[in-house]
């Protein structure tokens, strides 16, 4: 079975323009979320997305947004770039909102310049 | 608020020897799942091993073991007859359910060299 797909593998773009990841769970599951780990750190939770609905946010600001399809994919859209957004963006998927294993997708690597 | 605290940034272990990794965490909610994933050179997160909070044993995968300390909240990472692949940073994660989200919460992450 597939795992998380993500794409792109690679990204670089320069201050103040926008970009749009995108991540396929696992077949059959049906939440996703989005971590950002800045190099050297743990990965920080961005949002989670179950049954098209958001179910929670991390404390990122209004400049991050995302939204998942009827297929369950979703897409992480960031605006208005800034140096200190460049980082690994992990998505990851779970079969159920409550506690459960989540599975990670291979990243997407933003380069901010 | 839910924290994971692991203390240890760096561990080095010999090949074929035994290492154990340590991480502390905090949470007021009663059902819970704790995880180690590792995380190697390519960045990709690959899960090692899950404990559920209400299973008193400890969980075993191969080569890796929890020691699962509820009362302590304690959940420390035991991988037996290292190996050079086993070579990553380790991170170790908690997610619970005391809202609409199952977001996952990451400790700093021990880097693990594996000396030949």
């Amino acid at each position: 079975d597939a795992g998380v797909t993500q794409s792109p593998t690679h990204l670089i773009k320069t201050r103040g323009q926008q970009v749009t990841l995108r991540c396929s769970p696992i077949s059959g599951h049906k939440s996703v979320s989005w971590y950002q780990q800045v190099l050297g750190q743990g990965p920080q939770f961005i949002f989670q997305y179950y049954e098209k609905e958001e179910r929670g946010r991390g404390n990122f600001p209004d400049r991050f947004s995302a939204r998942q399809f009827p297929n369950y994919s979703s897409e992480l859209n960031v605006n208005a770039l800034l140096l200190g957004d460049s980082a690994l963006y992990l998505c990851a998927s779970s079969l159920r909102t409550g506690p459960d294993t989540q599975y990670f997708g291979p990243g997407t690597r933003l380069t901010v310049l | 608020a839910q924290t994971v605290t692991q203390s240890q940034p760096e561990m080095s272990v010999q090949e074929a020897e035994t290492v154990t990794l340590s991480c502390t965490y905090d949470t007021s909610e009663s059902d819970y799942y704790l995880f180690w994933y590792k995380q190697p050179p390519s960045r990709q997160m690959i899960l090692v091993i899950r404990q559920e909070a209400y299973k008193q044993q400890n969980a075993t995968e191969n080569r890796f073991s929890v020691n699962f300390q509820k009362a302590a909240k304690s959940f420390s990472l035991k991988i037996s007859d290292s190996q050079l692949g086993d070579a990553a940073m380790y991170f170790c994660a908690l997610t619970a359910y005391g809202g609409a989200t199952n977001k996952l919460i990451f400790g700093t992450g021990t880097l693990l060299a594996v000396q030949p």
